[in-house]
């Protein structure tokens, strides 16, 4: 079965803008999660969909946000982005909540912010 | 504080090694347990993972990993290194309905 889909795959946004990443998880997944991933500071939690409400927020500001369709299909923005959110974002779903279930990530998108 | 870490940020090992990357946590409660590998620009993918029972875990790619209480630990081992194993590895816990990441243990295999 297909794994999880990450689209695009690349993206380069200019300072201020705002940007929507997709992902699509696996068939029958409910809980979608997201991070994001910088060399400074490691794979950091964003946040967790199941069932289309957020389940779970890391500590991020609020310029970062997400939703899940009924179809399990997420996305997430960041708005008035900065040069510091330059990083890979990375999508997990599993199908119960993450911490309980074994999570597949999927390819992830590279955001670069000039 | 509650955290997970893995104390190497980098290794470097001979092919056909062997080789142990470490991991400790810090929870009040036995949380699962995982270890994951990323190839570079790739996203991660699941060696294996330690929910509960027996204390030695088999996963993919000849890699095994020991849960140890007594030590908070969960480190993964593998008796040869192949050349194809070079990546970033990352322990991960979860200790609630969440999962945390350690900072990662990049692996460097020499021919």
């Amino acid at each position: 079965k297909a794994g999880v889909t990450q689209t695009p795959r690349y993206l380069i946004k200019t300072r201020g803008q705002q940007v929507t990443l997709s992902c699509s998880p696996i068939s029958g997944h409910r809980s979608v999660s997201w991070y994001q991933q910088t060399p400074g500071q490691g794979l950091q939690f964003l946040f967790e969909y199941f069932s289309e409400t957020q389940r779970n927020k890391g500590n991020f500001p609020g310029r970062f946000s997400g939703r899940q369709f009924s179809n399990s299909r997420s996305e997430m923005n960041v708005s008035t982005l900065e040069l510091g959110d330059s990083a890979l974002y990375l999508c997990a779903s599993s199908l119960a909540l993450s911490g309980v279930a074994e999570a597949f990530f999927g390819q992830g998108t590279r955001l670069t912010v000039v | 504080a509650q955290s997970v870490t893995q104390p190497d940020i980098h290794i470097t090992v001979s092919e056909g090694a062997s080789l142990e990357l470490r991991c400790n946590y810090s929870y009040g409660a036995t949380p699962y347990l995982f270890w994951y590998v990323q190839s570079p620009g790739q996203g991660l993918q699941l060696l294996l993972k330690y929910f509960s029972g027996d204390t030695l875990v088999q996963g993919i790619k000849g890699f095994e990993a020991e849960f140890k209480r007594s030590q908070s630990s969960f480190n993964l081992r593998k008796p040869s290194v192949h050349w194809s194993d070079a990546a970033e590895y990352f322990c991960a816990v979860a200790p609630g309905d969440d999962m945390r990441f350690g900072a990662g243990t990049r692996l460097t295999v020499k021919p």
